[in-house]
């Protein structure tokens, strides 16, 4: 079985400020991981996946995160947060060997950074 | 199309009525994908359709939920007997290669059920 842990609920950063959102796994095998964001009354938007090789991947909106296999941890980051990257943060894992066919989510992070 | 549509983006049911909910995949996408969110929750996933491969129904919470894939395009899934629990945001998703890839799914903005 797959599983996905987001400890917060809520992240609360002041503009400028760097941003961690947390995120943690478990899988049989190796992982495929995802991140992505929902804005208000939008769908689900791709920010960035970790497949295999560089441990830090780089992803839209300048966020990047980190694979890092002996914590089983995906933490997205970014190094000056704005306003506008307030929202809902998923993050997500799939079996790279199989098991279930959809996405196994984390139930979302709020991040609100204040101006 | 650009992305992922889905119809209708609202629907308010009494319980006990059956819905559809339809979903336009990206052209060209192989995989399809539907999940729950529920408020506060993470997405759930229901079922997965992989080109004309028999679907992936293991996420389905109950034989009253069922979906339907004609090929590589459209989809609806279909509530029976609504209940009150059924109320959620309904997602559509659809990725380029099968789900053992690491194609990233791309979402639709969803359906909001209402079962009152």
């Amino acid at each position: 079985a797959q599983s996905v842990a987001q400890p917060e609920d809520q992240v609360n950063v002041a503009e400028g400020n760097p941003l961690t959102v947390k995120c943690t796994y478990s899988v049989s095998g190796n992982p495929y991981l995802f991140w992505y964001v929902q804005y208000p009354n939008r769908g689900l938007q791709f920010l960035l996946k970790y497949i295999t090789g560089d441990n830090l991947v780089k992803g839209s909106y300048g966020f990047e995160a980190e694979f890092n296999k002996s914590q089983t941890s995906f933490h997205l980051k970014k190094p000056s947060a704005l306003v506008s990257d307030s929202a809902l943060y998923f993050c997500a894992v799939r079996d790279m060997g199989g098991g279930a066919d959809g996405l196994t989510f984390g139930k979302g992070t709020h991040l609100i950074i204040q101006p | 199309g650009a992305g992922v549509s889905q119809s209708p983006s609202n629907k308010v049911t009494e319980k006990g009525k059956d819905v559809e909910l339809r979903c336009d995949p990206i052209s060209g996408h192989t995989a399809l994908y539907w999940y729950r969110q529920r408020l506060g929750q993470g997405l759930e996933f229901l079922i997965y359709f992989q080109g004309n491969s028999a679907p992936d129904k293991s996420g389905l919470p109950s034989d009253r939920f069922s979906a339907e894939r004609t090929g590589e395009s459209v989809s609806t899934l279909t509530i029976q007997r609504t209940q009150q629990e059924d109320s959620a945001v309904y997602l559509c998703a659809s990725s380029l290669g099968p789900s053992g890839s690491s194609d990233e799914q791309f979402f639709g903005p969803g359906t909001r059920l209402t079962v009152l």
